[in-house]
Protein backbone atom coordinates (compact mmCIF):
# COMPACT_ATOMS: atom_id res chain seq x y z
CA UNK A 1 0.00 0.00 0.00
CA UNK A 2 1.08 3.51 -0.95
CA UNK A 3 1.58 5.98 1.52
CA UNK A 4 0.56 9.78 2.06
CA UNK A 5 2.25 11.89 5.00
CA UNK A 6 0.33 14.78 5.99
CA UNK A 7 1.92 17.39 8.06
CA UNK A 8 1.27 18.90 10.45
CA UNK A 9 -0.95 16.48 12.25
CA UNK A 10 -3.02 19.23 14.50
CA UNK A 11 -2.78 23.12 13.65
CA UNK A 12 -4.42 25.64 16.08
CA UNK A 13 -4.00 29.09 14.71
CA UNK A 14 -5.98 32.71 15.24
CA UNK A 15 -8.54 34.12 12.43
CA UNK A 16 -6.56 36.24 10.28
CA UNK A 17 -3.69 33.99 10.11
CA UNK A 18 -1.92 32.07 6.84
CA UNK A 19 -1.22 28.00 6.89
CA UNK A 20 -0.18 25.27 4.59
CA UNK A 21 -1.08 21.60 4.94
CA UNK A 22 1.31 19.40 3.20
CA UNK A 23 0.80 15.77 1.83
CA UNK A 24 3.75 13.99 0.43
CA UNK A 25 4.85 10.54 -0.54
CA UNK A 26 7.38 8.50 -2.13
CA UNK A 27 4.92 6.86 -5.02
CA UNK A 28 3.58 9.02 -7.86
CA UNK A 29 -0.04 9.33 -7.83
CA UNK A 30 -2.36 9.90 -11.53
CA UNK A 31 -4.43 12.59 -9.29
CA UNK A 32 -4.62 13.68 -5.61
CA UNK A 33 -7.43 14.82 -3.59
CA UNK A 34 -8.23 17.13 -0.82
CA UNK A 35 -11.04 16.48 1.67
CA UNK A 36 -12.37 18.41 4.24
CA UNK A 37 -14.27 16.64 6.91
CA UNK A 38 -16.43 18.22 9.64
CA UNK A 39 -17.34 16.55 13.34
CA UNK A 40 -20.16 14.25 13.19
CA UNK A 41 -20.46 13.77 9.07
CA UNK A 42 -18.34 12.31 6.19
CA UNK A 43 -15.62 14.04 4.33
CA UNK A 44 -16.45 16.38 1.10
CA UNK A 45 -14.29 16.89 -1.72
CA UNK A 46 -12.80 20.34 -2.27
CA UNK A 47 -10.33 19.43 -5.16
CA UNK A 48 -9.01 17.01 -7.27
CA UNK A 49 -5.90 18.01 -8.96
CA UNK A 50 -4.41 15.79 -11.78
CA UNK A 51 -1.42 17.30 -13.51
CA UNK A 52 2.29 17.66 -11.95
CA UNK A 53 2.78 21.62 -11.31
CA UNK A 54 -1.02 22.05 -11.16
CA UNK A 55 -2.21 25.12 -8.91
CA UNK A 56 -5.97 25.44 -8.08
CA UNK A 57 -8.00 27.92 -6.14
CA UNK A 58 -10.80 28.26 -4.17
CA UNK A 59 -11.78 31.75 -2.49
CA UNK A 60 -8.86 31.21 0.43
CA UNK A 61 -7.49 27.94 -0.23
CA UNK A 62 -4.59 26.94 -2.88
CA UNK A 63 -3.79 23.82 -4.21
CA UNK A 64 -0.93 22.84 -5.41
CA UNK A 65 0.22 19.43 -6.84
CA UNK A 66 3.68 18.74 -7.15
CA UNK A 67 5.92 18.86 -10.13
CA UNK A 68 6.57 14.77 -9.92
CA UNK A 69 2.91 14.32 -8.69
CA UNK A 70 4.55 13.03 -5.10
CA UNK A 71 3.19 15.53 -2.74
CA UNK A 72 0.49 18.33 -2.75
CA UNK A 73 0.24 21.31 -0.63
CA UNK A 74 -3.22 23.40 0.80
CA UNK A 75 -2.45 26.83 1.96
CA UNK A 76 -5.07 28.76 3.64
CA UNK A 77 -5.23 32.74 3.77
CA UNK A 78 -6.76 34.40 6.40
CA UNK A 79 -8.43 31.50 7.59
CA UNK A 80 -11.71 31.78 9.70
CA UNK A 81 -13.44 29.44 12.30
CA UNK A 82 -15.31 28.11 9.36
CA UNK A 83 -12.09 26.35 8.31
CA UNK A 84 -12.37 24.60 11.47
CA UNK A 85 -12.05 21.04 10.38
CA UNK A 86 -9.72 18.10 9.42
CA UNK A 87 -8.34 18.33 6.06
CA UNK A 88 -7.46 14.92 4.54
CA UNK A 89 -5.99 14.38 1.40
CA UNK A 90 -6.40 10.90 -0.99
CA UNK A 91 -3.85 9.82 -3.98
CA UNK A 92 -5.40 7.68 -7.09
CA UNK A 93 -2.23 5.50 -7.63
CA UNK A 94 -0.68 5.79 -11.03
CA UNK A 95 -0.24 2.02 -11.37
CA UNK A 96 -3.42 1.31 -11.79
CA UNK A 97 -5.02 0.18 -8.01
CA UNK A 98 -8.59 0.75 -7.27
CA UNK A 99 -7.66 1.51 -4.11
CA UNK A 100 -7.30 4.91 -3.10
CA UNK A 101 -4.81 6.11 -0.49
CA UNK A 102 -5.52 8.61 2.13
CA UNK A 103 -3.07 10.50 4.02
CA UNK A 104 -4.24 10.64 8.19
CA UNK A 105 -5.81 14.01 8.52
CA UNK A 106 -4.48 17.24 9.60
CA UNK A 107 -6.90 18.27 12.39
CA UNK A 108 -7.10 22.40 11.69
CA UNK A 109 -8.88 24.43 14.24
CA UNK A 110 -8.99 28.32 14.07
CA UNK A 111 -10.08 30.47 17.12
CA UNK A 112 -12.03 33.65 16.79
CA UNK B 1 -31.50 15.23 -3.09
CA UNK B 2 -27.96 13.45 -4.36
CA UNK B 3 -26.92 11.49 -1.03
CA UNK B 4 -25.75 8.37 0.34
CA UNK B 5 -27.20 7.17 3.43
CA UNK B 6 -25.75 5.07 6.53
CA UNK B 7 -28.02 3.36 8.92
CA UNK B 8 -28.02 2.95 11.50
CA UNK B 9 -25.77 6.08 12.57
CA UNK B 10 -24.95 4.56 16.02
CA UNK B 11 -24.18 1.01 17.29
CA UNK B 12 -23.51 -0.80 20.09
CA UNK B 13 -23.34 -4.23 20.37
CA UNK B 14 -21.88 -7.37 21.87
CA UNK B 15 -18.73 -9.35 20.54
CA UNK B 16 -20.28 -11.80 18.36
CA UNK B 17 -23.73 -11.05 17.30
CA UNK B 18 -23.65 -10.55 13.52
CA UNK B 19 -24.57 -6.81 12.56
CA UNK B 20 -25.27 -5.38 9.21
CA UNK B 21 -24.54 -1.81 8.50
CA UNK B 22 -26.22 -0.50 5.17
CA UNK B 23 -25.58 1.81 2.74
CA UNK B 24 -27.58 3.26 -0.39
CA UNK B 25 -27.36 5.94 -2.87
CA UNK B 26 -29.48 7.65 -5.56
CA UNK B 27 -26.97 8.53 -7.79
CA UNK B 28 -27.05 5.67 -9.83
CA UNK B 29 -23.01 5.26 -9.60
CA UNK B 30 -21.09 2.49 -10.21
CA UNK B 31 -18.18 2.18 -7.88
CA UNK B 32 -18.72 2.04 -4.19
CA UNK B 33 -16.81 1.46 -1.05
CA UNK B 34 -16.91 0.91 2.71
CA UNK B 35 -14.29 2.53 4.73
CA UNK B 36 -12.80 2.69 8.28
CA UNK B 37 -11.47 5.24 10.04
CA UNK B 38 -9.23 5.39 13.48
CA UNK B 39 -7.81 7.41 15.33
CA UNK B 40 -3.76 7.99 13.99
CA UNK B 41 -4.65 5.94 11.10
CA UNK B 42 -6.72 7.78 9.19
CA UNK B 43 -9.41 6.63 6.32
CA UNK B 44 -8.73 3.01 5.13
CA UNK B 45 -10.63 1.07 2.76
CA UNK B 46 -12.65 -2.20 3.66
CA UNK B 47 -13.99 -3.47 0.61
CA UNK B 48 -15.46 -1.31 -3.01
CA UNK B 49 -17.16 -2.63 -5.67
CA UNK B 50 -17.02 -1.64 -9.28
CA UNK B 51 -20.74 -2.81 -10.10
CA UNK B 52 -23.48 -5.35 -9.06
CA UNK B 53 -22.01 -8.72 -8.26
CA UNK B 54 -18.30 -7.28 -8.21
CA UNK B 55 -16.71 -6.71 -5.14
CA UNK B 56 -13.08 -7.24 -3.81
CA UNK B 57 -11.36 -6.43 -0.97
CA UNK B 58 -9.35 -2.94 -0.02
CA UNK B 59 -6.68 -2.75 2.58
CA UNK B 60 -8.44 -3.79 5.66
CA UNK B 61 -11.32 -6.85 4.60
CA UNK B 62 -10.44 -9.15 7.30
CA UNK B 63 -13.86 -9.65 9.51
CA UNK B 64 -15.84 -8.05 6.81
CA UNK B 65 -18.34 -8.88 4.17
CA UNK B 66 -20.39 -7.42 1.72
CA UNK B 67 -22.30 -7.53 -0.83
CA UNK B 68 -23.87 -5.43 -3.74
CA UNK B 69 -26.93 -7.58 -5.34
CA UNK B 70 -28.47 -3.92 -6.28
CA UNK B 71 -26.81 -0.88 -7.86
CA UNK B 72 -27.83 1.45 -5.27
CA UNK B 73 -27.09 -0.71 -1.95
CA UNK B 74 -23.97 -2.26 -0.85
CA UNK B 75 -24.18 -3.62 3.26
CA UNK B 76 -21.44 -4.05 5.46
CA UNK B 77 -22.05 -7.42 7.17
CA UNK B 78 -19.95 -7.99 10.38
CA UNK B 79 -20.57 -12.07 11.12
CA UNK B 80 -18.61 -11.72 14.43
CA UNK B 81 -18.11 -8.84 15.29
CA UNK B 82 -14.53 -8.06 17.61
CA UNK B 83 -13.84 -5.25 19.86
CA UNK B 84 -11.29 -4.50 17.51
CA UNK B 85 -13.86 -3.59 14.83
CA UNK B 86 -15.24 -0.69 16.93
CA UNK B 87 -14.82 2.05 14.57
CA UNK B 88 -16.51 5.13 12.85
CA UNK B 89 -17.61 3.44 9.67
CA UNK B 90 -18.30 5.26 6.19
CA UNK B 91 -19.79 4.23 2.72
CA UNK B 92 -19.21 6.00 -0.40
CA UNK B 93 -19.52 6.20 -3.87
CA UNK B 94 -18.78 7.73 -7.00
CA UNK B 95 -19.16 7.69 -10.89
CA UNK B 96 -15.75 5.89 -11.42
CA UNK B 97 -13.26 5.08 -8.61
CA UNK B 98 -9.54 7.30 -8.65
CA UNK B 99 -10.25 10.41 -10.39
CA UNK B 100 -13.42 11.16 -9.64
CA UNK B 101 -15.16 12.81 -6.54
CA UNK B 102 -16.30 10.21 -3.12
CA UNK B 103 -19.42 11.39 -1.83
CA UNK B 104 -19.45 9.89 1.70
CA UNK B 105 -22.21 9.15 3.78
CA UNK B 106 -22.47 10.63 7.35
CA UNK B 107 -20.68 7.38 8.96
CA UNK B 108 -21.64 4.71 11.22
CA UNK B 109 -20.22 4.73 14.62
CA UNK B 110 -20.00 1.36 16.27
CA UNK B 111 -18.73 0.08 19.64
CA UNK B 112 -18.28 -3.44 19.80
CA UNK B 113 -17.75 -4.84 23.84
Amino acid sequence: TQLLEQSPQFLSIQEGENLTVYCNSSSVFSSLQWYRQEPGEGPVLLVTVVTGGEVKKLKRLTFQFGDARKDSSLHITAAQPGDTGLYLCAGASSGGSYIPTFGRGTSLIVHP
Amino acid sequence: EAQVTQNPRYLITVTGKKLTVTCSQNMNHEYMSWYRQDPGLGLRQIYYSMNVEVTDKGDVPEGYKVSRKEKRNFPLILESPSPNQTSLYFCASSVERRDNEQFFGPGTRLTVL
